[in-house]
């Protein structure tokens, strides 16, 4: 069972609003991620963490940004929310694992989301 | 150009069939390659990672890898309900589109 924490679960909020998306991982992984998805679509790479003081922007053109003071938190930030930017945020963290092949496989583990309702 | 392509599904199959899902990509630099799991209104989870050519079995699940057609598939064998999801294919922690599987009883 992975460690990680997104809060809230569910927020719903007027536009102009600022925001904080939490993420917090008990697994002292290094690399962390923001991934947004809309309802049966795919998941978009927003924001990504090779560890502290490292933010990079991903693929998905985002007025979102991240911060990473410590290796546990990584925080995504709306200045001012709008419909927009209704959808699911997901926070993922990595690990590298053995698998039986005796392989090094680089494992995400995801928060459980948060779906966001600007209104 | 996507990293990853997912262009089939839905795939619907009846219980105790093989399932069938493929995935293709451009960067021949690619060295590996992973197959999520998601149910609805749940996040990804990891089935199986690909490194080399060839298969991978693990359990009902076989990952295969052709890095000279840059093609990755994943077979699951005897499939049931609960492997009704939609499947990811990633690699450099990025997503395709995802197919979506289900499994009639």
């Amino acid at each position: 069972e992975a460690d990680i924490y997104q809060t809230p679960r569910y927020l719903v909020i007027g536009t102009g609003k600022k925001i904080t998306l939490e993420c917090s991982q008990t697994m002292g992984h290094d690399k962390m991620y923001w991934y947004q998805q809309d309802p049966g679509m795919e998941l978009h790479l927003i924001h990504y963490s090779y560890g502290v003081n490292s933010t990079e922007k991903g693929d998905l053109s985002s007025e979102s940004t991240v911060s990473r003071i410590r290796t546990e938190h990584f925080p995504l930030t709306l200045e001012s929310a709008r419909p927009s930017h209704t959808s699911q945020y997901l926070c993922a963290s990595s690990d590298y694992t053995l698998d039986r092949q005796g392989q090094l496989n680089e494992k995400l583990f995801f928060g459980s989301g948060t779906q966001l309702s600007v209104l | 150009q996507k990293e990853v392509e997912q262009n089939s599904g839905p795939l619907s199959v009846p219980e105790g069939a093989i399932a069938s899902l493929n995935c293709t990509y451009s960067d021949r630099v690619s060295q590996s390659f992973f197959w999520y799991r998601q149910y609805s209104g749940k996040s990804p989870e990891l089935i199986m990672s690909i490194y080399s050519n060839g298969d991978k079995e693990d359990g009902r699940f076989t990952a295969q890898l052709n890095k000279a057609s840059q093609y990755v598939s994943l077979l699951i064998r005897d499939s049931q309900p609960s492997d009704s999801a939609t499947y990811l294919c990633a690699r450099d922690m990025r997503f395709g589109a995802g197919t979506r599987l289900t499994v009639k009883p």
